[in-house]
């Protein structure tokens, strides 16, 4: 079955600490993969995506992620966090169709 | 420009009712989406049209649920005889013209808020 599972439920930081939001995909739904974020009362807009090539993609907002076909993984990594930064991150997957898996989220709190 | 807009924003309703809920997508974008939204959960698929038609609705939980778009770009989801379980942020999505490929972006209304009393 396709998956996308996000290992951390919320993420507490502080402010500009280095902060990583796991993500896990099944093989199934590995072709194109997605970082979503959805700011409080806001819709969700992509902060990246990784469809080909290098491994190491970059988004908006200084996020970054690298897919790691070994491990099933594309993590999400920022080097400093804002205050701003908080807000509800989702990651998501499909074959190449457009039937979009997303994983249950990850709630990154940062604290002053 | 405008980005994708879905009304109403909130509604109740009562067990057993009948509601729709609309979406307007990005001029210009083809393909649209439904999701479904439940508390701690991401966005679940429910129906994929490309164009007028319904290219993957395999998502939709059962024949209660219905979506249409008859002329390419306002959707409406369709949700007969509701249920309490119903209950849930339903988010509508849109993506540019290209075909043939899951890679674009999809760009998300701000959803509406169904509650079944």
């Amino acid at each position: 079955a396709q998956s996308v599972t996000q290992l951390d439920s919320q993420v507490p930081v502080f402010e500009e600490a280095p902060v990583e939001l796991r993500c896990n995909y099944s093989s199934s739904v590995s072709v194109y993969l997605f970082w979503y974020v959805q700011y409080p009362n806001q819709g969700l807009q992509l902060l990246l995506k990784y469809l080909s090539g290098s491994t190491l993609v970059k988004g908006i907002n200084g996020f970054e992620a690298e897919f790691n076909k070994s491990q099933t993984s594309f993590h999400l990594r920022k080097p400093s966090v804002h205050i701003s930064d908080t807000a509800e991150y989702f990651c998501a997957g499909n074959t190449g169709g457009f039937k979009t898996i997303f994983g249950a989220g990850t709630r990154l709190f940062v604290k002053a | 420009g405008a980005g994708v807009s879905q009304t109403p924003s909130n509604k109740v309703t009562e067990k057993g009712k009948y509601v729709e809920l609309r979406c307007d997508p990005i001029s210009g974008h083809t393909a649209l989406y439904w999701y479904r939204q439940s508390l701690g959960q991401g966005p679940e698929f429910l129906i994929y049209f490309q164009g007028t038609g319904a290219a993957d609705d395999s998502g939709l939980p059962n024949d209660r649920f219905f979506a249409v778009r008859p002329e390419g770009s306002v959707s409406t989801l369709k949700i007969q005889r509701t249920e309490r379980g119903d209950s849930a942020v339903y988010l509508c999505a849109s993506s540019s013209p290209k075909t043939g490929t899951g890679g674009n972006e999809q760009f998300f209304g701000p959803g509406t808020r169904l509650t079944v009393l």
